[in-house]
């Protein structure tokens, strides 16, 4: 079974400032973990996964996130933030392996404020 | 860049009609899903179709929910007689072979039961 924490279902930030959202994530298998962002009355976009190989994962529109097996936590950070990062962040986790069919389960999303 | 299209964004439909869900796959994406979205709660998994059958469900995906392939490039979701409480976002989502390369999403259709 998998299951995914966010903490805090909203996070306020000023303009430039350092963007942290958590994620926990609990997994019987090795994970594999993403982190998707959903802007107003649109889908879900891909922001960077985490697949078994770096632990600190690289994405869009210069996020970050590091895997951390003994805290178990995938957490996302960007250094300064800009006011289009405005939106609902997800973090998922999904059954390792090729053979897998995959299942996401998702966390209950963090809404990101930007302020000026 | 390769999209997932869904249609229509937005259907708002009676209790008790039946609707469809239409999705358009990346072409050489393997693995397909429905996910659902009610306001303000969690993403959740409904169900997963590989080699045109279903592979996996969730409690939610019951009798009165169907999804097919058809031809090979539409996905469709299926509710047979709909309910108050299917009101929600519904996402398509595909992936390739593995999961190395993450599922791409649709943007969703908009789904209002009244």
């Amino acid at each position: 079974a998998q299951s995914v924490t966010q903490l805090g279902s909203h996070v306020s930030v000023s303009e430039g400032a350092l963007v942290l959202l958590r994620c926990n994530y609990s997994s019987s298998v090795p994970p594999y973990l993403f982190w998707y962002v959903q802007y107003p009355n649109q889908g879900l976009q891909l922001l960077l996964k985490y697949t078994s190989a770096a632990t600190l994962v690289k994405g869009i529109n210069g996020f970050e996130a590091e895997f951390k097996k003994s805290e178990t936590s995938f957490h996302l950070t960007k250094p300064s933030a800009h006011m289009s990062d405005a939106a609902e962040y997800f973090c998922a986790v999904d059954r390792a392996g090729g053979t897998s069919y995959g299942k996401l389960t998702f966390g209950q999303g963090t809404i990101l404020t930007v302020h000026p | 860049e390769p999209e997932v299209t869904q249609t229509p964004s937005h259907q708002v439909t009676q209790m008790g009609q039946e609707v469809i869900l239409r999705c358009v796959p990346i072409s050489n994406h393997l693995y397909f899903y429905w996910y659902r979205q009610i306001l303000g709660q969690k993403v959740e998994f409904l169900v997963s179709f590989y080699n045109n059958e279903i592979s996996e469900k969730s409690e939610i995906f019951d009798d009165q929910f169907s999804v097919e392939r058809p031809d090979g490039s539409n996905f469709t979701l299926k509710i047979r007689s709909t309910k108050l409480e299917d009101s929600a976002m519904y996402f398509c989502a595909s992936r390739t072979g593995t999961a190395n390369y993450g599922y791409t999403f649709g943007s969703g259709t908009r789904l209002t039961v009244v």
